[in-house]
C-alpha cells in the first residue's frame, strides 16, 4: 500500500528557504516509473500545482514560482523533496506530495499534508 | 496557463436529491489524437488531502461510489451526484492535466440542504 508523509518545518521568517521532504512508502522510487507532486493550498483558497518530477530527475515547475523553487528526489532515501526559496507570507499554505498515476497522469495517493507559516 | 472556472461556488442540495457542478477550461483539454480528455475531478474534506474521483473527465477511480459520475468534453464538464448523502459535504475541484502548469478550479462547496 503506496504512503506519502511530508515533514519539516512548520513556522519560517520571511526571506527564509522552506525545506520540506515527502517519505515514500509501498512504493520504491529507483524502481518505479512516476511522477511525484508538490501541490498547495493557502489557507481559504483553492489548491496551486507547484510542480513535479519524474523518478529519473528530470523536473517541471510552475513557471509562477519557477524562479525560486526545486524538487528533488533522493532513490536512496526513498523520498522527494521541495525547497522553496525566499518565502513571504503568501507562501503560507497547507503543502501535500502526491503521486502522480501512470495510468492517468492525476494524483491518486496523496499525504496528509503540512501547514508552513511564514511569518515574523 | 489553461484557466479552469467552477459553478457554482457553492450549492445546498436535499439528501437524495441530485447534484450538479460545471467546469469551464479556457481552451480545449481534449487531445485529438487519443480523444482522451485530461480532465480530473477531486473532492476535498477538512483536514484531509484530497481524493481523486475522476479521471479522462468520466472515469472513475477505483473505489469511488457509482453515484458520482462525470460528464463532458472539450472545455465544458459536469461532475454529478445522483443522490447526496451526507458524507458527500466538502469541496470539489476540477483540474485539467492537459498542459503543465496542471491548473484547478476556484472550487465549489456543497453543503446540505
Amino acid at each position: 500500500h503506496v504512503q506519502l508523509q511530508e515533514s519539516g518545518p512548520g513556522l519560517l521568517k520571511p526571506s527564509q528557504t522552506l525545506s520540506l521532504t515527502c517519505a515514500v512508502s509501498g512504493v520504491s522510487l529507483s524502481s518505479s516509473t512516476y511522477y511525484w507532486t508538490w501541490i498547495r493550498q493557502p489557507a481559504g483558497k483553492g489548491l496551486e500545482w507547484i510542480g513535479r518530477i519524474f523518478t529519473s530527475g528530470t523536473a517541471t515547475y510552475n513557471p509562477s514560482l519557477k524562479s525560486r523553487v526545486t524538487i528533488s528526489v533522493h532513490t536512496s532515501k526513498n523520498q522527494v523533496s521541495l525547497e522553496l526559496s525566499s518565502v513571504t507570507a503568501a507562501d503560507t499554505a497547507v503543502y501535500y506530495c502526491a503521486r502522480e498515476a501512470s495510468y492517468s497522469g492525476t494524483n491518486d495517493y496523496w499525504g496528509q499534508g503540512t501547514l508552513v507559516t511564514a511569518s515574523s | 496557463d489553461i484557466v479552469m472556472t467552477q459553478s457554482p461556488d457553492s450549492l445546498a442540495v436535499s439528501l437524495g436529491e441530485r447534484a450538479t457542478i460545471n467546469c469551464k477550461s479556457s481552451q480545449t483539454v481534449l487531445y485529438s489524437s487519443n480523444n482522451k480528455n485530461y480532465l480530473a475531478w477531486y473532492q476535498h474534506k477538512p483536514g484531509q488531502p484530497p481524493k481523486l474521483l475522476i479521471y479522462w473527465a468520466s472515469t472513475r477511480q477505483f473505489g469511488v461510489p457509482d453515484r458520482f459520475s462525470g460528464s463532458g468534453s472539450g472545455s465544458d464538464f459536469t461532475l454529478t451526484i445522483s443522490s447526496l448523502q451526507a458524507e458527500d459535504v466538502a469541496v470539489y475541484y476540477c483540474q485539467q492535466y492537459y498542459n503543465t502548469p496542471f491548473t484547478f478550479g476556484q472550487g465549489t462547496k456543497l453543503e446540505i440542504k
